[in-house]
């Protein structure tokens, strides 16, 4: 059956760090993958969409890089800040049909 | 833009309630929409994908009778949980896209039901 992990349930950095988050897949060939945070209480925002075909996506702070080889993504947060402490979801898709993992917390500390 | 409306927030009400949960995209018109189910420190589970006009497609395991999806408009889609019982107390959250196919999705803020 699919199954997607997260490397870990929760991560701690300290501020002014890289957080690299990873996204690990089996039994499943995505036409793309896409990255969300979450905050307590909240629906999750959309960050990026990485395809199949595309290696590695930017958008300001944020680098998400996509092996379909290894079945994996990680997810870089550079020079992190205390806001950036959420929950960080990963999601695997195919046309309308979208896998969530189960998310990792992370906790950046001043 | 993209904003997604989701409402009520809370619900608290005694068993064998059914409860209506109401789904809006209020900048875009949403092809799609998904219904999802999360409980603490878990993953999303989606509980069925609804498109404007036809009838929702429920994922195995989720019972269409209990959990009642209509989309009647590609602004609105609506939840309703039948006679709901404790263990239907959870984290409910719906999420909208502009088109089919690999697209993002935008969220509600979700309601948290309770069942008394």
């Amino acid at each position: 059956s699919q199954k997607i992990e997260q490397n870990s349930e929760a991560l701690n950095i300290q501020e002014g760090k890289t957080a690299t988050l990873t996204c690990n897949y089996t039994n499943y060939s995505p036409a793309y993958l896409q990255w969300y945070r979450q905050d307590p209480g909240r629906g999750p925002v959309f960050l990026l969409l990485i395809r199949e075909n595309e290696k590695e996506k930017r958008k300001e702070r944020l680098k998400v890089t996509f092996d379909t080889t290894l079945k994996q993504s990680l997810f870089h947060i550079t020079a992190s800040q205390p806001a950036d402490s959420a929950t960080y979801l990963c999601a695997l898709g195919n046309n309308n049909d979208m896998r969530f993992g189960a998310g990792t917390r992370l906790t950046v500390k001043p | 833009g993209a904003v997604v409306s989701q409402h009520p927030s809370w619900v608290i009400c005694k068993s064998g309630t059914s409860v209506k949960i109401e789904c809006r995209s209020l900048d875009f018109q949403a092809t799609t929409m998904f219904w999802y189910r999360q409980f603490p420190k878990q993953s999303l589970m989606l509980m069925a994908t609804s498109n404007e006009g036809s009838k929702a497609t429920y994922e195995q395991g989720v019972e269409k009778d209990k959990f009642l999806i209509n989309h009647a408009s590609l602004t609105l889609s609506t939840l309703t949980v039948t006679s709901a019982h404790p263990e239907d107390s959870s984290f409910y959250i719906c999420s909208a896209s502009r088109r089919r196919g690999n697209q993002p999705q935008h969220f509600g803020d979700g309601t948290r039901l309770s069942i008394l």
